[in-house]
């Protein structure tokens, strides 16, 4: 079972663009990272996902290195409605999917 | 499209009491899982099913079991509720071809007296 380390809390402002790393040691060849968001009593959300370089949405970027054991989410001029828990993971279809503890990110204006 | 649709929202429970936790999609999707999440905690994996006729274990699957119907269906039994169990399930499904987007229910709050 691939298992992420993220940090735990982050703190920014509006309009600051904020960088969430995750690191995934063991990431096998298949799989793929992606990213969730979660508010309070809601299920999570997809972000993004990607396997390897960059993938860029409409909300975020995300960037995979050559060895894939980190990556990190881009978070580009965020509002107060970004304060979220945010979560990555790592797997593929049809295995167990487990996330981490996440990280909570507090914006404030 | 309903997208996942989980029943009940809200129950609650005595210790000893069994109950089922329903869960539906309707995107044709192969996979399908279920969470628990303690209050400020992450979610954790109970049973997941990669397709139709498949249940694995997750992370957390004692005091649990559970059903894959069928496509569409995968419900959560607690054959004697525990106190420990108080949480909010989640449900979630992915199409399980290629790549692992995970759409999730809207959650089920379950307290256990």
């Amino acid at each position: 079972l691939a298992k992420t380390t993220q940090p735990i809390s982050m703190d920014s402002y509006e309009g600051q663009e904020v960088n969430i790393t995750c690191s995934h040691n063991n990431i096998a060849t298949n799989d793929y990272i992606t990213w969730y968001q979660q508010f309070p009593s809601q299920g999570p959300r997809f972000i993004i996902q990607g396997y390897k370089t960059k993938v860029t949405n409409e909300v975020a970027s995300l960037f995979i290195p050559a060895d894939r054991k980190s990556s990190t989410l881009s978070l580009p001029r965020v509002s107060l409605s970004d304060t979220a828990v945010y979560y990555c993971l790592v797997g593929r279809a049809g295995t167990a999917l487990i996330f981490g503890k996440g990280t909570t990110l507090s914006v404030s204006s | 499209n309903a997208g996942v649709t989980q029943t009940p929202k809200f129950q609650v429970l005595k210790t000893g009491q069994s109950m089922t936790l329903q869960c539906a999609q309707d995107m044709n999707h192969n996979s399908m899982y279920w969470y628990r999440q303690d209050p400020g905690m992450g979610l954790r994996l109970i049973y997941y099913s990669a397709s139709e006729g498949t249940t694995d274990k997750g992370e957390v699957p004692n005091g649990y079991n559970v059903s894959r119907l069928n496509k569409r269906e995968f419900s959560l039994r607690l054959e004697s509720a525990a106190p420990s169990q108080t949480s909010v399930y989640f449900c979630a499904s992915s199409a399980g071809q290629g790549y692992n987007e995970q759409f999730f229910g809207p959650g089920t709050r379950l307290t256990v007296l």
